[in-house]
């Protein structure tokens, strides 16, 4: 799986629009790219991904670059409750359960 | 609908012993796969099991094992514990299909274990 490349933390304000990019410029044609989160002492959560259009769901947006090479996972009113470590994983459709996590972007929000 | 579930949820064990942690995976998914999380760290794969046998492994030794039931439950057994491998175990299921390939994963709360 192609590596990716995280802010290690970002600050939000509360209520305002949170920006997480990666960087993945190895990316293949037949990678998709996926964002999870992890509430501290949770399991992870999945909450988007996308190949190379633009996707949007009750929890995020997904902005590919048309290059594939970054993308933008967007928060469109952060809570407090979004306060979590933030993973983009590239991988294959087929690659199984096989998630390479990396650091991550670890976002707090602020009241 | 009952996501993943793993038990028990914390577990103390002394260095050298043996630990079996389980899981059940969200309804409907047959295909469970194990992670370790270290304090600080992302998750690491360790296996993943589909029609009961080891499909995938990362890179772990083979004191790790594990199984999978007919019921598409599963077990991770650790032998000879470390103090190295206190950590973080987190389950993860998800549905196979042989035209589209797996989907998303669903992630259990985790056992947190400890080895002293």
């Amino acid at each position: 799986d192609a590596k990716t490349t995280q802010p290690t933390s970002m600050d939000c304000a509360e209520g305002r629009a949170a920006n997480l990019p990666c960087n993945h410029s190895t990316i293949s044609g037949n990678e998709y790219v996926y964002w999870y989160r992890q509430i501290h002492s949770q399991g992870p959560q999945y909450i988007i991904h996308g190949l190379k259009n633009n996707e949007t769901n009750e929890m995020a947006s997904l902005i590919i670059t048309e290059d594939r090479k970054s993308s933008t996972l967007i928060l469109p009113h952060a809570t407090l409750r979004d306060t979590a470590v933030y993973y983009c994983i590239v991988r294959h459709n087929n690659a199984g359960n096989m998630l390479t996590f990396g650091g991550g972007t670890r976002l707090m929000v602020k009241p | 609908d009952a996501g993943v579930t793993q038990s028990p949820t914390h577990l103390i064990k002394t260095r050298g012993q043996q630990v079996t942690l389980r899981c059940s995976p969200k309804s409907g998914h047959d295909t469970v796969s194990w992670y370790q999380q270290a304090l600080g760290q992302g998750p690491q794969f360790i296996f993943q099991y589909y029609e009961e046998e080891e499909r995938q492994r990362g890179n772990f030794p083979d004191r790790f094992s594990g199984h999978q039931f007919p019921n598409y439950s599963s077990e991770l057994n650790v032998n000879a514990l470390l103090l190295g491998d206190s950590a973080l175990y987190l389950c993860a299921s998800s549905l196979s299909t042989r035209i589209l390939g797996n989907t998303e994963a669903f992630f259990g709360q985790g056992t947190r274990l400890t080895v002293v």
